[in-house]
């Protein structure tokens, strides 16, 4: 079964510091890979998408993920972290022919620290 | 402004009560999601709509009701709610049945509490 996995429940970085979220997925083909944001109380936001070519793809915001098809992850990065970065991020996979099956990982809560 | 307003953004009700969840889009799209987040799981896909018609009912309670009498708006009609059904219930559009192409848009949900 298709599935999406990000280790990382909460993470803490200092202000400033670089960040790396992990997501890995379970599909047997490349699936459409997705960033999403969600503030408190808000819906979700699209950060970035992969769906073919380059491997690493920029998005909102200074992040930008990679994908890496050895590793079937597609880490979601970001040089310098800021306070207003602190949110809800979930990583998503659409798979399918057209990519209408559409799986949400449990999210990772980002903390950040002045 | 998300492109989706839904509508109401908070909600308490009773066990026994009857209310509706609006969902409203004019970007043009035409599926339309409702999505059930609860807390530290994945967000589970209730309904999906396509061109007006329900192309997906992933065994949801029948207590659960949806309602989409256009492409640009959606609803959720709710009645005899568990309190395990308190949760954010979110709504989403996306060009075409996929979501992968272009991605979905949500609203900013409806905080649901049965009591």
């Amino acid at each position: 079964a298709q599935s999406v996995t990000q280790p990382d429940i909460h993470i803490t970085v200092s202000e400033g510091a670089s960040l790396e979220l992990r997501c890995n997925y379970s599909y047997g083909a490349t699936p459409y890979l997705f960033w999403y944001v969600q503030s408190p109380g808000q819906g979700l936001q699209l950060l970035l998408k992969y769906f073919s070519g380059d491997t690493l793809v920029q998005g909102i915001k200074g992040f930008e993920a990679e994908f890496k098809r050895s590793q079937s992850s597609f880490n979601l990065r970001k040089p310098s972290v800021h306070w207003s970065d602190a949110a809800e991020y979930f990583c998503a996979v659409g798979v399918g022919d057209t990519g209408n099956q559409f799986y949400f990982g449990t999210g990772t809560s980002l903390t950040v620290i002045p | 402004e998300t492109g989706v307003t839904q509508t109401p953004r908070h909600l308490v009700m009773g066990m026994t009560n009857k209310k509706s969840l609006k969902c409203e889009q004019h970007l043009g799209h035409n599926a339309m999601y409702w999505y059930k987040q609860s807390a530290k799981k994945p967000l589970e896909l209730m309904f999906v709509y396509n061109f007006k018609e329900q192309t997906e009912n992933n065994s949801v309670p029948s207590r659960f009701s949806p309602e989409c009498p256009n492409s640009s708006h959606l609803f959720l009609h709710l009645h005899t709610l568990q309190p395990e059904d308190s949760a954010l219930y979110l709504c989403a559009s996306s060009q075409g049945e996929v979501g992968a192409t272009s991605g979905y848009t949500f609203g900013s949900g409806t905080r649901l509490t049965v009591v």
